[in-house]
């Protein structure tokens, strides 16, 4: 079984500051690990995944998240947001072997103010 | 690429009624589809699991004579929902991965239901 914890329910912060949502994993095996963000009312996107290689992973919207093995962690970061970055963020994994269904964190809500 | 839709986007019905949500791969053909219900301001809980062809895999507690799913071609599966009630009311997400691909899951933009 595998498991995903978002500490941060809401993280509140300023234009143009940097921002870093926290994510933590758990399971008996390798993962595959996301970020998804998801605007309101709507489905989600994919941010970036870390599949294997290098633990730094750039993706879109200018977020980059990095892989912690011994931490068990893969928090994301952007040095600079926007307006528009308000939306939820869920951090996700797929085991590698067996079931390919994500389990989800509990989600991180952005709220960036001007 | 790889967009999925989902059709309605949102449906009003009362309770008692059956409600259908179509999930199409648009420009992809999709081996496997997944369901999803999200609760206002919580996490996407897996409900099942779609593989075309064959019979979806339920998640503990999910009552697949209630959440009917039939995915009965590489670009699409429906979910029924069978005699809606109020606590039925949610957000349902479907997604779906790539043939030949196993982690990346695309996702829809969500059927709002609710059932009065």
């Amino acid at each position: 079984a595998q498991s995903v914890t978002q500490l941060d329910s809401q993280v509140p912060v300023f234009e143009e500051a940097p921002v870093e949502l926290r994510c933590n994993y758990s399971s008996s095996v390798s993962v595959y690990l996301f970020w998804y963000v998801q605007y309101p009312n709507q489905g989600l996107q994919l941010l970036l995944k870390y599949l294997s290689g290098s633990t730094l992973v750039k993706g879109i919207n200018g977020f980059e998240a990095e892989f912690n093995k011994s931490q068990t962690s893969f928090h994301l970061r952007k040095p600079s947001v926007h307006i528009s970055d308000t939306a939820e963020y869920f951090c996700a994994v797929i085991s590698d072997t067996g079931r390919r269904a994500l389990t989800f964190g509990s989600g991180t809500r952005l709220q960036v103010q001007p | 690429g790889a967009v999925v839709s989902q059709h309605p986007s949102w449906v009003i019905c009362k309770s008692g009624t059956s409600v259908k949500i179509e999930c199409r791969s648009l420009d992809f053909q999709a081996t496997t589809m997944f369901w999803y219900r999200q609760f206002p301001k919580q996490s996407l809980m897996l409900m099942a699991t779609s593989n075309e062809g064959s019979k979806a895999t339920y998640e503990q507690g999910v009552e697949k004579d209630k959440f009917l799913i039939n995915h009965a071609s590489l670009t699409l599966s429906t979910l029924t929902v069978t005699s809606a009630h109020p606590e039925d009311s949610s957000f349902y997400i479907c997604s779906a991965t790539l043939a030949g691909s196993t982690d990346t899951q695309y996702f829809g933009p969500g059927t709002r239901l609710t059932v009065l």
